[in-house]
Formats: structure tokens, C-alpha cells, sequence
């Protein structure tokens, strides 16, 4: 597609359930970001992807957080056991140069 | 560490009258800055960039920012305001270093635009 595209665009979860989200890249792009925007926040830094080198998992806030990435292209990020906390707008990212990124629309996540 | 400070969380202004929005970083050497607008219900669109050269960067939809060393800033400058850049604004650092860098976000604000 023309740009990065995530979905679902909202979720509505159940404290303790899991749910995963999905964040298509722009073709090529070799990079992935996963970003977290909570309220009143800026933008967290969660996990980054980039080509076949392990991954950057320093900002997942916990172990209840994981991300995928298969076969270079889609990633999927994980998250365990919600808590309401995490009710948040989860946004992807990808990039040609490490640099300037192209941000899909995010997901909505509540966690009632 | 580098970090970002956008002190305004929100401003308003009116239909055609200028626009600066501040950023101001922290970073230990030359950083790497950016401008993104978030609209309602969409993801982040860059707006400009700064990497070297010419401190006054021109960008999309009639912004420009200019990278002031002495000051630690990159504020963000429109000479007239449209009711449709009412939407959140981003300021963004990032090192100069080659490879991976991380890009540290700052808080937003939130510009109202008011006929």
C-alpha cells in the first residue's frame, strides 16, 4: 500500500485479556517502530526492528509486551494480560533511513 | 541524554494570524530535529527536518522552523494560520551519529485554531 497501515483502529479489551496488534509497513522499508501515546504523554518509544538484527526492546514497559516482525515485513505487537494502564493509542512506524519515519494511524486500545 | 521540551501543551490562535510553536532540546553535540503534526484520527505526518546546513528549514503546508544553537531551539513558525492546522504538534530530536538512533519525542501541543 501507499503508506503504513495498522489495524484494528480500536480495540476494546477486558482487563486481562490479551490483544495484538497489527502494523503493516510500507514496502521496503526496512525499519519498524512501535510507539505507545497515552494521554497526555508524548510519544514512548516501545520496540524497534531493524532488517534481520535482533530487535530494540528497551522501551517495552514489561514482560506482558512483545513484538514480532516475520519475514522482514509485517510485525505484530503482543500484549498480555492487560492491564488499564495500557489503554493507550499504539503507533507504528517505518523508515528507509533510521531517521525520518512514516507513522500509520494507530491503534486505540481500552482497557475497561 | 537527549531529551525534547515543548512548554506550551496548548495554544490557540486565530484564522490568519502567525504562529510559533517552541521546542526546545537537550543533546550533547549537533542533534537531528523534526517537526510532526498529528490530526485528529490520523497518524503522524512529518512536517520539516533539520540535519545540517541552512538553520531555517522550509517544510510542508507553509511551516518553516529554525535551528538556533545558542538557544537549544527549533521552534516551529507559520506566517498565517488555517483552520485546518488545528491538530497536535511534535517536536522531535535525534543524534547525529551514524546507524540506529533513537528519536525522543516531545509531550505535543495542541493547537487550536479559532475563526
Amino acid at each position: 500500500g501507499a503508506g503504513v497501515s495498522q489495524s484494528p483502529s480500536n480495540k476494546v479489551t477486558e482487563k486481562g485479556k490479551d490483544v495484538e496488534l497489527r502494523c503493516d509497513p510500507i514496502s521496503g522499508h526496512t525499519a519498524l517502530y512501535w510507539y505507545r501515546q497515552s494521554l497526555g504523554q508524548g510519544l514512548e518509544f516501545l520496540i524497534y526492528f531493524q532488517g534481520n538484527s535482533a530487535p530494540d526492546k528497551s522501551g517495552l514497559p514489561s514482560d506482558r509486551f512483545s513484538a514480532e516482525r516475520t519475514g522482514g515485513s509485517v510485525s505484530t505487537l503482543t500484549i498480555q494480560r492487560t492491564q488499564q494502564e495500557d489503554s493507550a493509542v499504539y503507533l507504528c512506524a517505518s523508515s528507509q533511513d533510521s531517521l525520518s519515519r512514516l507513522f500509520g494511524p494507530g491503534t486505540r486500545l481500552t482497557v475497561l | 541524554a537527549q531529551s525534547v521540551t515543548q512548554p506550551d501543551i496548548h495554544i490557540t490562535v486565530s484564522e490568519g494570524a502567525s504562529l510559533e510553536l517552541r521546542c526546545n532540546y537537550s543533546y550533547g553535540a549537533t542533534p537531528y530535529l523534526f517537526w510532526y503534526v498529528q490530526s485528529p484520527g490520523q497518524g503522524l505526518q512529518l512536517l520539516l527536518k533539520y540535519f545540517s546546513g541552512d538553520t531555517l528549514v522550509q517544510g510542508i503546508k507553509g511551516f518553516e522552523a529554525e535551528f538556533k544553537r545558542s538557544q537549544s531551539s527549533f521552534n516551529l513558525r507559520k506566517p498565517s494560520v488555517h483552520w485546518s492546522d488545528a491538530a497536535e504538534y511534535f517536536c522531535a530530536v535525534g543524534p547525529n551519529s551514524g546507524g540506529y538512533q533513537k528519536v525522543t519525542f516531545g509531550t505535543g501541543t495542541k493547537l487550536q485554531v479559532i475563526p
